[in-house]
């Protein structure tokens, strides 16, 4: 069975400044997806940015980018620029890329990042 | 339309009631799920729906029944709820991966259940 581990139940960061998130995961299959999900106190899960293990390059959407490393297992998250809306839950979720469909997203514990002016 | 629609918001129910929650999205995902989530942790999948039928039942308690009448709505029937089943009660879909470059989960924003 896969498992992620987030390491940093909390961060913090200053307004403008760059924050990065850890994520680590464990899996004996060599094709998969990972995503990063931001969760607001509005509750809903938002798709910030995925990776396919295949591709070698680092996902890239906007202030969003990855550090991808397949053989170490490890799939961070930096935010740039960093803005008071940026303030949530984050989660690291990992999907097999076996099943055709209907899989279930493995998540992380989640990390609460604070913004602060 | 690029969203998965849950209603109610908010659902207060005794533990003799019955209640349904709804899920809907018309963006043709053929999967469909049912997430809980309790507060500060991360979502814990119930049932997965793939083209319109159960593929996935992580052993989830009989008091929960899920229904999925067509490929766009998704249900989930409550009965006889405990109060530890209170929780922020979340639907997504998805698209075959093996057929969409774009491939992601989309989340509704949640049933925030609570069982008194």
């Amino acid at each position: 069975a896969q498992t992620v581990t987030q390491s940093q139940p909390e961060m913090s960061v200053q307004e403008a400044e760059t924050v990065t998130l850890s994520c680590t995961y464990d899996t004996s299959e060599s094709d998969y997806y990972l995503f990063w999900y931001k969760q607001p106190p509005s509750r809903q899960m938002i798709l910030v940015i995925r990776q396919e293990a295949y591709k070698q390059q680092n996902a890239t959407e906007n202030r969003f980018s990855v550090n991808f490393q397949k053989a170490a297992k490890s799939f961070s998250l930096k935010i740039s620029d960093s803005q008071l809306g940026d303030a949530a839950m984050y989660f690291c979720a990992y999907r097999s890329a076996i099943e055709t469909s209907g899989s279930r997203l493995t998540f992380g514990e989640g990390t609460q990042l604070t913004v602060n002016p | 339309d690029t969203e998965v629609t849950q209603t109610p918001k908010h659902l207060v129910m005794g533990m003799t009631n019955k209640k349904s929650l709804k899920c809907e999205q018309h963006m043709g995902h053929r999967a469909m799920y049912w997430y809980k989530q309790k507060a500060k942790k991360p979502p814990e999948l119930m049932f997965v729906y793939s083209y319109e039928k159960l593929s996935i039942n992580e052993s989830v308690p009989s008091r929960f029944s899920p229904e999925c009448p067509n490929s766009s709505l998704l249900n989930l029937h409550l009965h006889a709820l405990q109060p530890e089943d209170s929780a922020l009660y979340l639907c997504a879909s998805s698209q075959d991966p093996h057929r969409s470059p774009s491939y992601g989960y989309t989340f509704g924003s949640g049933t925030r259940l609570t069982v008194v």
